[in-house]
């Protein structure tokens, strides 16, 4: 069975200019969540949509929006990009929402703004 | 406010090696904790699930602990090999609030074991 597949793999913007990154989930899982990683730290939670509500935000300025499509996968948007937007993305899966659930994670996009 | 500290930052063993990552949280009220690989550059790879009734789980060489009322958390590695090098980091999810799906991250250990 295919696991999380996020794209594209990696990307390079400029200041200022934004970027969209897309994530599929395992089949079957209805639950999605995006955490950011700057190099040497642990993920920050920024978003999860279940059913394509919003469940839970993190804080994450405004310029970071997220949807989830009636297939499950989604899509992240960073507009107005800034040198400190630089890091891994990581796109998490899991069958539902709530804490019991396990969370299977993507290869992950690596943005670098230039 | 949840926070989760994994002491220590980094370790360097011998191959062959037993050795224990200590993870701890502040917030006893957790689903369950988490243990997770990460290679460089890569995405997560999910080692141990331990949900809060259970007090350990094996997968493995693997071996993870939960002291919920204690806050704390390990993982213990049996026989090291080269292969185990890695950045393990733990992850919980947060019990208060409605972002019942949030994993807080510690930090990581960074783990080298050298032949």
């Amino acid at each position: 069975d295919a696991g999380v597949t996020q794209s594209p793999t990696h990307l390079i913007k400029t200041r200022g200019q934004q970027v969209t990154l897309r994530c599929s989930p395992i089949s079957g899982h209805k639950s999605v969540s995006w955490y950011q990683q700057v190099l040497g730290q642990g993920p920050q939670f920024i978003f999860q949509y279940y059913e394509k509500e919003e469940r839970g935000r993190g804080n994450f300025p405004d310029r970071f929006s997220a949807r989830q499509f009636p297939n499950y996968s989604s899509e992240l948007n960073v507009n107005a990009l800034l040198l400190g937007d630089s890091a891994l993305y990581l796109c998490a899966s899991s069958t539902a929402w709530g804490g019991g659930y396990e969370q299977y994670s993507g290869p992950g996009t690596r943005l670098t703004v230039t | 406010k949840q926070e989760v500290t994994q002491i220590p930052a980094a370790l360097s063993v011998p191959e062959g090696e037993n050795l224990v990552l200590n993870c701890s949280f502040t917030d006893s009220a957790i689903y369950n904790l988490q243990w997770f690989r990460q290679d460089p550059g890569k995405g997560l790879t999910s080692l141990l699930l331990i949900q809060s009734s259970q007090r350990e789980q094996t997968s493995g060489r693997l071996n993870a602990s939960l002291d919920k009322s204690s806050g704390r958390s390990t993982l213990y590695i049996a026989a090291s090999q080269p292969g185990d090098s890695a950045t393990y980091l733990c992850a919980v999810p947060y019990a208060g609030g409605t972002s019942y799906g949030k994993l807080t991250f510690g930090q990581g250990t960074i783990l080298t074991v050298h032949p």
